[in-house]
């Protein structure tokens, strides 16, 4: 089944620590985005990446890193999480730009 | 990408036809018209999209003005599951960030 993988589901974590939400896709797809989505604000787009090893700033990518070393994953790391990180989070993928995005379960992450 | 306008919110009932309206008036030539919807706790869903003609696919159908300023989602036979809120974006394709941006949305109760 074609899909968007997301891991952790759900996360409490305190400020500071470290931590990495992974997200897989098995589509072969180029194209793979980061959204946020708070109340009010709708989703916003964290970083993207356009190939391996090809990554960039979205809207709102400050606090946040990526990486893409394989074509199928695309982590989204929090080197030093704060509150206002506490959010529901999507990765996303697709063929191409233009293409429809398939979008992952969400993690909800809580930053106290 | 331009900015659209819809409803916060509509009501159906279930096995009844749902027209979704969505104004674009600053849409440009090259911008796509997308529908994505997005199901109590899950992530958005791709439903249909568009350029000037009329769209039919098994979700639903996409009908564009023909100045191109509004198009409308139709749900043909709106189910329980149905129930979602439903985004109109717009994309040009020279959106390398590959972003969908996600506005208010309007938000499709269904009664049985």
């Amino acid at each position: 089944e074609a899909q968007v993988t997301q891991n952790p589901r759900y996360l409490i974590t305190v400020t500071g620590k470290k931590l990495t939400v992974t997200c897989s896709q098995n589509m072969n797809h180029e194209y793979m985005s980061w959204y946020r989505q708070d109340p009010g604000l709708g989703l916003r787009q964290i970083y993207y990446s356009m190939n391996v090893e090809v990554t960039d700033k979205g809207d709102v990518p400050e606090g946040y890193k990526v990486s893409r070393k394989e074509k199928r994953n695309f982590p989204l790391i929090l080197e030093s999480p704060s509150p206002n990180q506490t959010s529901l989070y999507f990765c996303a993928s697709n063929r191409g730009t233009g293409n429809e995005q398939f979008f992952g379960p969400g993690t909800r992450l809580t930053v106290l | 990408d331009a900015k659209t306008t819809q409803p916060n919110s509509m009501e159906s009932n279930e096995e009844e036809p749902v027209h979704l309206p969505c104004n674009h008036s600053t849409i440009s030539g090259t911008d796509y018209i997308h529908w994505y919807r997005q199901l109590p706790s899950q992530g958005p869903e791709y439903v249909i999209h568009g350029l000037t003609s009329n769209v039919n696919n098994r979700m639903a159908s996409l009908a564009i003005a023909e100045d191109r300023k509004s198009s409308t989602l139709i749900l043909h036979r709106a189910t329980l599951r149905d129930a979602a809120v439903y985004y109109c974006i717009l994309r040009d394709l020279s959106n390398a960030g590959n972003m969908l941006t996600f506005g208010g949305g309007t938000r499709l109760m269904v009664k049985p």
